[in-house]
């Protein structure tokens, strides 16, 4: 079975600080996804990643930075959170083509 | 750009009786794959079946299936003999090139 593994189920952190949340999977996939998911607005796609060292801008990047360093590991970036990025975050990947995406438990962060 | 419709917000079902959950969609290109999620309360996302679009026969697994009628653009979700732990909510999502367009979901509840 795929398994993506995400660093936090929960995480509180205070305005201005710089945050991390990491991304693990363990089935070579070529791509990785970052998504964040609030009532009433669904999934929206962060950012993503075709392969190492590479990186695509998704439907709302502004605020975060990722990084790709091995194939098997994403990292999500807020650089100075705000407590508007207070919010579900999951993580997928997927192998190439019309494949499906499989997520991690998601990690819940809090902005104070 | 695709689009994905899910017009139940929320369903109430009495246990063992099957559910159709409703998906349209909207593309123009031959190729792509239509995908259905379930996210229980605890937050993960769990991927439950796929539907290629040139797939001749409809997609089952166990007590899924997927009514896809390509020229209606419908891609509805059959849940049989319901059970109370289908209580979640329900995402139907498209392949946009490698990446997924995701519904804005339907809350099923199962009923005792």
């Amino acid at each position: 079975d795929v398994k993506v593994t995400q660093s936090s189920r929960y995480l509180v952190k205070r305005t201005g600080e710089k945050v991390f949340l990491e991304c693990v999977q363990d089935m070579d996939h070529e791509n990785m996804f970052w998504y964040r998911q609030d009532p009433g607005l669904g999934l929206r796609l962060i950012y993503f990643s075709y392969d190492v060292k590479m990186k695509e801008k998704g439907d709302i990047p502004e605020g975060y930075s990722v990084s790709r360093e091995k194939k098997e590991r994403f990292s999500l970036i807020l650089e100075s959170a705000s407590t508007n990025q207070t919010s579900m975050y999951l993580c997928a990947s997927s192998s190439f083509g019309l494949r499906p995406q499989h997520f991690g438990d998601g990690t819940r962060l809090s902005i104070l | 750009a695709q689009k994905i419709t899910q017009t139940q917000p929320g369903m109430f079902v009495q246990e063992k009786e099957a559910v159709t959950l409703d998906c349209t969609y909207d593309t123009s290109d031959p190729s792509y794959g239509l995908f259905w999620y379930k996210q229980p309360s605890s937050g993960e996302m769990i991927f439950l079946i796929y539907q290629g679009s040139y797939d001749q026969q409809n997609a089952t697994e166990g007590r899924y299936s997927l009514n896809f009628q390509k020229a209606r653009k419908s891609a509805n979700l059959v849940i049989s003999a319901s059970q109370l732990g289908d209580s979640a909510m329900y995402f139907c999502a498209m392949n946009e090139a490698q990446k997924l367009v995701f519904g804005q979901g339907t809350r099923l509840t199962i009923n005792p």
